[in-house]
């Protein structure tokens, strides 16, 4: 069984830009959170998408994004970059089995440079 | 107060030795509980999973968790070099909805098993 994938693996923006990450949750998991990796805040959670639904949101400015799609793959946008926004961006899926543990299989990550 | 913390590292023990990781959450509301280990460059991977009081053993990992302190520990017996990572608790905040919830993790305990 495939694990949690996550396209692309790298990424380098520059300020103002604005970036789409992808997410692919192992095969039959439903619910997709995003999660940003920084070395001084550490692993912060963004939102968790349920059935193309937000079901839970973090504490992130607007900027930060996302939505589901019908087979559950999920995407991730930021606008308007700024350089704090350059951290390791990880992807974790559940299935409904699961969810109601959170337990969580976590992708490879996106690793964004805003320069 | 941090919602998650960890006792600061690194943790340094020889090969063979115990190594006894430390966690705290401050949200008495947090139904699961989890350890994930995560080398350098690569995604956090799930090794433990603990959801009542008490122990729980899996391999040379135990888990132990005290919903009344609030306390989550790891246990790895007979530490192996390959055991070298930095090891994160999660805490599962119930959602919005009480169903999937967000992860909060603690900043990591970096462990160092010497040969």
């Amino acid at each position: 069984k495939a694990g949690v994938t996550q396209t692309p693996r790298y990424l380098i923006k520059t300020r103002g830009q604005q970036v789409t990450l992808s997410c692919s949750p192992i095969s039959g998991h439903r619910s997709v959170s995003w999660y940003q990796q920084t070395p001084g805040q550490g692993l912060q959670f963004l939102f968790e998408y349920f059935s193309e639904t937000q079901r839970n949101k973090g504490n992130f400015p607007g900027r930060f994004s996302g939505r589901q799609f019908s087979n559950s793959r999920s995407e991730m946008n930021v606008s308007t970059l700024e350089l704090g926004d350059s951290a390791l961006y990880l992807c974790a899926s559940s299935s409904d089995r699961t969810v109601a543990k959170n337990i969580q299989y976590f992708g490879a990550g996106t690793r964004l440079s805003v320069l | 107060q941090k919602e998650v913390e960890q006792n600061s590292g690194p943790l340094s023990v020889p090969e063979g030795a115990i190594a006894s990781l430390n966690c705290t959450y401050s949200d008495r509301g947090s139904q699961s509980f989890f350890w994930y280990r995560q080398y350098s460059g690569k995604s956090p991977e799930l090794i433990m999973s603990i959801y009542s009081n008490g122990d729980k053993e899996d391999g040379r990992f135990t888990a132990q968790l005290n919903k009344a302190s609030q306390y989550v520990s790891l246990l790895i017996r007979d530490s192996q070099p390959s055991d070298s990572a930095t090891y994160l608790c999660a805490v599962n905040l119930k959602g919005v909805y009480n169903q999937g919830g967000k992860l909060i993790f603690g900043q990591g305990t970096e462990l160092s098993v010497k040969p």
